[in-house]
C-alpha cells in the first residue's frame, strides 16, 4: 500500500462544477503539499498545509491531521484548471523528502 | 526573483551513455532536491543535497549520483543509461526556513533511445 493515496485517479467535469480531490496518508507528517502539474511537466506548488484550511482564489485546501486526510477543492472550475494534481507529504524527522501520491488527472470540459 | 532553473530542457541519449542534468536553486536556498517522474508513474524522490552534502537518497541504484557546488547549484549524473531511465527529472530547492517549502523547476526530459 502506498504511503500517500489520492482519489479519484481521473476526474472529468463540466465547466463551473465544484471539484474535490482527496488525499490520505499513512505516515506521520510535518506538512502536506498540493502541487499542480500541467502538460509538459512543469510543477507549481499550490499549497503547503500543516493544519486547518487555506484558500487562494478558487482553490481551497483542507487538512485533518487526526484523520490523516486532506482535500483540494476547486470552485467554479474552468478548462484552464485541467492538470494533474499531486498530493505530497513531508516528514521533517530526518528524511527531508517529499512522498508523492500518484496524482489525479483533472479534465474540465467547456 | 528568479525561480529554480534546470538545463537542458530536453536531453536525448542512447543506452550505456552518461547524462548530466543541472539545477540552479532560487537565490538564498541551500537545499536542492532531485525527483524522477517516469512515464505513467508518480514522482519519486532521488536525492537531497544541503550545504554541499548529500543528506538523503531514494531507492535508486548507485549509477544515479550528483553533487552540489559551493554556489548551491547541483548536478545529477546518470551513468550507464538504461531505457527505463527515460523520465522527467525535476529539481526543487528550499531555504532553511521553518517550513522548508520546496520550489520546483520545469524539469529536464531525458529520453533514452
Amino acid at each position: 500500500k502506498n504511503e500517500v493515496e489520492q482519489s479519484p485517479q481521473n476526474l472529468t467535469a463540466q465547466e463551473g462544477e465544484f471539484i474535490t480531490i482527496n488525499c490520505s496518508y499513512s505516515v506521520g507528517i510535518s506538512a502536506l503539499h498540493w502541487l499542480q502539474q500541467h502538460p509538459g511537466g512543469g510543477i507549481v506548488s499550490l499549497f503547503m498545509l500543516s493544519s486547518g484550511k487555506k484558500k487562494h482564489g478558487r482553490l481551497i485546501a483542507t487538512i485533518n491531521i487526526q484523520e490523516k486526510h486532506s482535500s483540494l477543492h476547486i470552485t467554479a472550475s474552468h478548462p484552464r484548471d485541467s492538470a494533474v494534481y499531486i498530493c505530497a507529504v513531508l516528514n521533517f524527522q530526518g528524511a527531508q523528502k517529499l512522498v508523492f501520491g500518484q496524482g489525479t488527472r483533472l479534465t474540465i470540459n467547456p | 526573483e528568479a525561480g529554480v532553473t534546470q538545463s537542458p530542457t530536453h536531453l536525448i541519449k542512447t543506452r550505456g551513455q552518461q547524462a548530466t542534468l543541472r539545477c540552479s536553486p532560487i537565490s538564498g536556498h541551500t537545499s536542492v532536491y532531485w525527483y524522477q517522474q517516469a512515464l505513467g508513474l508518480g514522482l519519486q524522490f532521488l536525492l537531497w543535497y544541503d550545504e554541499g552534502e548529500e543528506r538523503n537518497r531514494g531507492n535508486f541504484p548507485p549509477r544515479f549520483s550528483g553533487r552540489q557546488f559551493p554556489n548551491y547549484s547541483s548536478e545529477l549524473n546518470v551513468n550507464a543509461l538504461e531505457l527505463e531511465d527515460s523520465a522527467l527529472y525535476l529539481c526543487a530547492s528550499s531555504g532553511r526556513t521553518r517550513t522548508w517549502t520546496q520550489h520546483f523547476g520545469d524539469g529536464t526530459r531525458l529520453s533514452i533511445l
